[in-house]
């Protein structure tokens, strides 16, 4: 099956400062998505985004779907940003589920 | 609108009891899916319900089991429960279960002693 990959697994920042999260996939997807799961354990959804670039607000991602991988850019991060960040993708042996990342860890230190 | 409402919060149960945990999607979504989460294997995908039938299942044992009912409510249930069952249960609803659109519920945590 396809393998999701992402990195760093764990990333501590300054509160103000920016960061790069990164999924590598190792197949062609149908589509990709990046969630936060907050401290209660809900999995909020960021980005719908199989290919192209997006943005929403201090967050923005881009996913270079030729070179299997996606970018998650988080911009004068604050405490709230704090989480952990999954990658989830959907293929076409998948049927429609999720195949998660491991996630990354982001603490924001104030 | 409503989101997704998982029931029970919090859960605590023995080795080699049985447990259901419940989920009630969106309103006019017809497919639910559920994955379990723990710290070792990360998240992984349980089944997934759609209009009642189970469309899809994960690489569980038998001993996990859902449902879905008319109004696309779902359950799952868990058998005979082993210390390694313990983990964040997260259901997700959508539309049409194509991976696209899913809102997750906050999760039904099940520790197992």
């Amino acid at each position: 099956g396809i393998q999701v990959e992402q990195s760093p697994p764990d990333l501590i920042l300054q509160e103000g400062a920016n960061s790069t999260l990164r999924c590598n996939f190792s197949d062609s997807v149908n589509n990709l998505q990046w969630f936060h799961q907050n401290p209660w354990g809900q999995l909020i959804n960021l980005f719908y985004i199989p290919s192209g670039t997006k943005q929403n607000g201090r967050l923005s991602a881009t996913t270079v779907a030729t070179e299997r991988y996606s970018l998650l850019y988080i911009s004068s991060s604050q405490t709230t940003d704090s989480g952990v960040y999954f990658c989830a993708v959907n293929y076409g042996g998948s049927q429609g589920n999720l195949i998660f990342g491991k996630g990354t860890k982001l603490s924001v230190k104030p | 609108k409503a989101g997704v409402t998982q029931t029970p919060r919090y859960l605590i149960k023995t080795r080699g009891q049985q447990v259901t945990l419940s989920c009630s999607p969106i309103s006019g979504h017809r497919s639910v899916s559920w994955y379990q989460q723990t710290p070792g294997q990360g998240l992984q995908f349980l089944f997934e319900y759609f209009s009642e039938t189970q469309r899809n299942k994960g690489n569980f044992p038998g001993r996990f089991s859902g449902r879905q009912f008319s109004n696309s409510r779902s359950e799952m249930n868990v058998s005979t429960l082993e210390l390694g069952d313990s983990a964040l249960y997260l259901c997700a609803s959508s539309l049409s279960g194509t991976g696209v659109g899913y809102t997750f519920g906050s999760g039904t945590r099940l520790t197992v002693v």
